[in-house]
């Protein structure tokens, strides 16, 4: 079983330019999430999704939207880069909320110039 | 949410036991606790849950005194494959919003 595969593994891009983070899971988990990691800032969430059709709101989701139109797929898009958005980006899936284990992908190292 | 305190980092050597205690004084009555274990380029994996008293499994062992205000984490005999950041979170049934904070960075020296 794959778990959660993310895709690129890493990329560099133009600040300005519009991007979106791949994520596919195998497990058929009904949530799924997407967090960034900064040094010194540990992980913070992004936006996530407790069901296919529906999105919500995390922690920092200023510069990124997302989607979720069928269970296994939840692509982060950064609309317009800025450097500020340079980082590692986890996606994660769970069956259900917090009591569930969150599995999470290898990441994409994103840096933006 | 309930808000979690943790040290920022610990170092160790390899066979000692590794205990990091968490805070979280605002615990709600259905709030569980979960650690999660990150190593460097990994995303973070699940470690172990309890609700209340002490859970054990084969990587780690979780005490939770009875007012739930704290938990520590323990693990046993710790080699340098340990050498991780570990995260706690505090939440319930109903919680989608994690904050996994900065954890604390665990060094095991040989």
């Amino acid at each position: 079983t794959a778990g959660i595969t993310q895709a690129p593994t890493s990329q560099i891009l133009a600040a300005g330019r519009s991007m979106t983070l791949r994520c596919t899971q195998d497990m058929r988990h009904n949530a799924m999430y997407w967090y960034r990691q900064d040094l010194g800032l540990g992980l913070r969430l992004i936006h996530y999704s407790n069901t296919a059709g529906t999105t919500g709101k995390g922690e920092v989701p200023d510069g990124y939207s997302v989607s979720r139109a069928n269970t296994d797929d939840f692509p982060l898009t950064l609309a317009s880069a800025v450097p500020s958005q340079t980082s590692v980006y986890f996606c994660a899936s769970s069956a259900g909320p917090l009591t569930d284990t969150q599995y999470f992908g290898p990441g994409t190292r994103l840096t933006v110039l | 949410l309930a808000k979690t305190t943790q040290p920022i980092s610990m170092d160790s050597y390899e066979g000692q036991e590794v205990n990091i205690t968490c805070s979280h004084n605002n615990i709600a009555t259905n709030d569980y606790i979960t650690w999660y274990q990150q190593f460097p380029s990994q995303g973070p994996r699940f470690i172990i849950q309890g609700y209340k008293t002490k859970v054990t499994n084969e990587v780690a062992s979780l005490f939770i005194p009875a007012d739930r205000k704290s938990s520590t984490l323990s693990l046993p005999r710790v080699s340098l494959s340990d050498t991780a950041v570990y995260y706690c979170l505090v939440g319930d049934g109903n919680d989608y919003k994690l904050s996994f904070g900065a954890g604390t960075t665990v060094t095991v020296r040989a």
